[in-house]
């Protein structure tokens, strides 16, 4: 399994600020993603963290507002923009491993917007 | 139509029980693989159990079994000998692996139930 650790845990921010949230992985692995849980709700899939390259944005997100970093195998960030109080969330980050087909996430960025 | 569908949305058992938590699931891909996580309040995803399409066997882990009928398309979690730990927010969630015009390694998830173990 893979260990995978978030920062910060949690964060209280004010609207139109943007916050950086970080993944680091503990191995190398094959693809990262960005999960975002609003309140009372299921996992929506923000982004794909492609190494070296663009994000791929799921309908709905887009670069401007969720801008994704992924430099190496084992580390992404997620950059919230202009945040409003429709974005207090829980923000995920999860990772699939190339030699099993098991999907790990990390402890989440719980972010409220005020 | 929904991938996932977990119909109860909230779960009663008492402890040393056992408690069967429902999950159909909606694909047409041959291969896929399902998953169950558990939240605690604290917000992370524990990951349970995974069962891949191909699979002959039903999954188990610990406590954990997964039930899967594939020709009804449920996978529904068994948790044997509840525990008062056990008391949280459950997800099942699939994963398309043919990658037919979705993201491929996206997981989609259903609404989830929230279990709770009373001693």
């Amino acid at each position: 399994s893979a260990v995978i650790s978030q920062k910060p845990s949690r964060d209280i921010c004010q609207r139109g600020t943007s916050l950086t949230i970080q993944c680091q992985v503990d191995s190398q692995v094959t693809m990262m993603f960005w999960y975002r849980q609003q309140p009372g709700q299921s996992l929506t899939l923000i982004a794909t963290a492609n190494q070296g390259s663009e994000a791929t944005y799921e309908s709905g997100f887009v670069i401007d507002k969720f801008p994704i970093s992924r430099p190496n195998l084992t580390f992404s960030t997620l950059t919230v923009s202009n945040m409003s109080p429709e974005d207090s969330s829980i923000y995920l980050c999860s990772v699939m491993t190339g030699s099993s087909y098991e999907q790990y996430f990390g402890p989440g960025t719980r972010l409220t917007v005020t | 139509a929904q991938k996932i569908t977990q119909t109860q949305p909230g779960m009663f058992v008492q402890e040393k029980e056992a408690v069967t938590l429902d999950c159909t699931y909606d694909t047409s891909d041959p291969s896929y693989g399902l998953f169950w996580y558990k939240q605690p309040s604290s917000g992370e995803m524990i990951f349970l159990i995974y069962q891949g399409s191909y699979d002959q066997q039903n999954a188990t882990e610990g406590r954990y079994s997964l039930n899967f009928q594939k020709a009804r398309k449920s996978a529904n979690l068994v948790i044997s000998a509840s525990q008062l730990g056990d008391s949280a927010m459950y997800f099942c969630a699939m994963r398309e692996d043919t990658n037919r015009g979705s993201t491929l390694g996206r997981l989609y998830f259903g609404r989830g139930t929230q279990l709770t173990v009373w001693p």
